[in-house]
């Protein structure tokens, strides 16, 4: 089956620090991924994508590259801001029936601190 | 754009008492989601339509659980009877294209079973 692996939290950085949030990936096939963001009170949102091998996924200064080969998706940010304290899920999503198939890992909680 | 509406936010009920919630997805999108996100998970796909008809409700527990949506446009979970294991965020996502690569969520439906 498919299957989407995280570093556990909560990650806890000082403003300003490098990011990076580990995830790995089992799928059947050839899947998309995805990072989606959970804000304090808020529903989920897209972050970022990258839909084949080697694809670079970017938004807001968000960064990951799809890793066939280490079957792999981290998410990286060069300067995190307070605001960037959220929940983040890594995800896939294949084809399978004729409709698309998602799968989520479990989170990561980030908190930055000023 | 309005987003994806969802009612309740919140809701506390006893065991064995039913429940239901509603969402209504962004204008045209095709595809309809609803996940089970409990404290500290990632979120679990429960039922997935497209237009009016289920594609995937694999994970959906049928003994209690129901869903449906109507004319292809809004939907209702609802919950026969509820257990303390149903306590959870219900969320609902919606998608523009079958199986469209990004799904954009609502808010959720934080229910709490007593």
């Amino acid at each position: 089956g498919n299957s989407v692996t995280q570093m556990e939290g909560p990650v806890t950085l000082s403003e300003e620090a490098f990011l990076t949030i580990n995830c790995t990936y089992t799928a059947t096939g050839y899947p998309s991924l995805f990072w989606y963001v959970q804000y304090p009170g808020e529903g989920l949102q897209l972050l970022l994508k990258a839909t084949k091998a080697d694809d670079k996924g970017s938004n807001k200064g968000f960064e990951a590259t799809y890793r066939k080969e280490t079957t792999s998706f981290h998410l990286e940010k060069g300067s995190v801001q307070v605001s960037d304290s959220a929940v983040y899920f890594c995800a896939l999503s294949v084809h399978s029936g004729g409709y698309q198939k998602v799968t989520f890992g479990t989170g990561t909680k980030l908190q930055v601190i000023p | 754009e309005a987003g994806v509406a969802q009612s309740p936010r919140y809701k506390i009920i006893e065991k064995r008492q039913s429940v239901a919630f509603w969402c209504n997805p962004i204008s045209g999108h095709a595809t309809l989601y609803w996940y089970q996100q409990i404290l500290g998970q990632g979120p679990k796909l429960l039922i997935q339509f497209q237009n009016n008809g289920v594609v995937d409700d694999s994970q959906l527990p049928k003994d209690r659980f129901s869903a449906e949506r109507l004319k292809g446009v809004d939907s209702t979970l609802k919950i026969q009877p509820a257990k303390l294991e149903d306590s959870a965020v219900y969320l609902c996502a919606s998608s523009l294209v079958p199986g469209g690569y990004e799904q954009y969520f609502g808010p959720g439906t934080r229910l709490t079973v007593t």
